[in-house]
């Protein structure tokens, strides 16, 4: 597609539901970054992929958060049990080339998935 | 660790020209981006320093000091719809990591 796309863009659950929030990023891009964005914050890495492998997962805030990307080309962000201190902006990313030491990677961000907690 | 320190806001009269200054401290620097970011989007690329000097496109440069943890973006004639939040990020051995922003007014 043009751009990063995540659905849904708006997501309200009751605590203690799980949540998945999808992320379908530029094509051809083979790396894939998950943030977290509080209003008048930065964006709080929380893990990124290349292709399918999981790089760094070391920006999660607990095992309640999870994310995967099977085949190397959509990825999802799990949360299970959620509370209401996971409610933010959730934003994907995604660049050309591998993430890691030395490279330069501009991360071009999807319009993310303001979830609600309630 | 890593720490980023960016001013909060800053206010600049249209036409003029702003530069927002980003100290920051990481352990394995590997570059340092200027994202912009408008009121309810998503950031946008602006720049990228790896190396000492100063970075120009257009309206915006960026300028790199390694030794001294040192960034900071120069926008000149400045327009109405620069007003955004400005964010510097520095990628440490992984992951990118970025300060919490320069919110930018832009006034007539």
């Amino acid at each position: 597609g043009a751009g990063v796309s995540q659905s849904p863009r708006y997501k309200v659950t009751k605590r203690g539901q799980d949540v998945a929030l999808r992320c379908d990023p530029i094509s051809g891009h083979v790396s894939l970054y998950w943030y977290r964005q509080a209003l008048g914050q930065g964006p709080e890495f929380l893990t990124y992929f290349n292709y399918e492998a999981q790089q760094d997962k070391s920006g999660l805030p607990n095992d309640r958060f999870s994310a995967e990307r099977p085949e190397g080309s959509i990825s999802t962000l799990t949360i299970q049990r959620t509370e209401q201190r996971d409610s933010a902006m959730y934003r994907c990313a995604s660049s050309t080339g591998l993430a890691g030491p030395g490279a330069k990677n501009i991360q071009y961000f999807g319009a993310g998935t303001r979830l609600s907690v309630l | 660790g890593q720490n980023i320190d960016q001013p909060t806001e800053m206010t600049a009269t249209e036409g003029a020209i702003v530069q927002i200054n980003c100290t920051y401290q990481t352990s394995g620097f590997n570059g340092l981006f200027w994202y912009q970011q408008h009121a309810g989007e998503a950031p946008t690329f602006l720049s990228y320093n790896v190396l000492d000097g100063l970075e120009e496109k257009g309206r915006f440069s960026s300028f790199l000091s390694r030794s001294k943890g040192y960034s900071y973006l120069l926008l000149k004639e400045l327009q109405m719809k620069d007003s955004a939040s400005y964010l510097c990020a520095v990628t440490g051995a992984n992951n990118l990591f970025f300060g919490t922003g320069t919110r930018l007014t832009v006034i007539p």
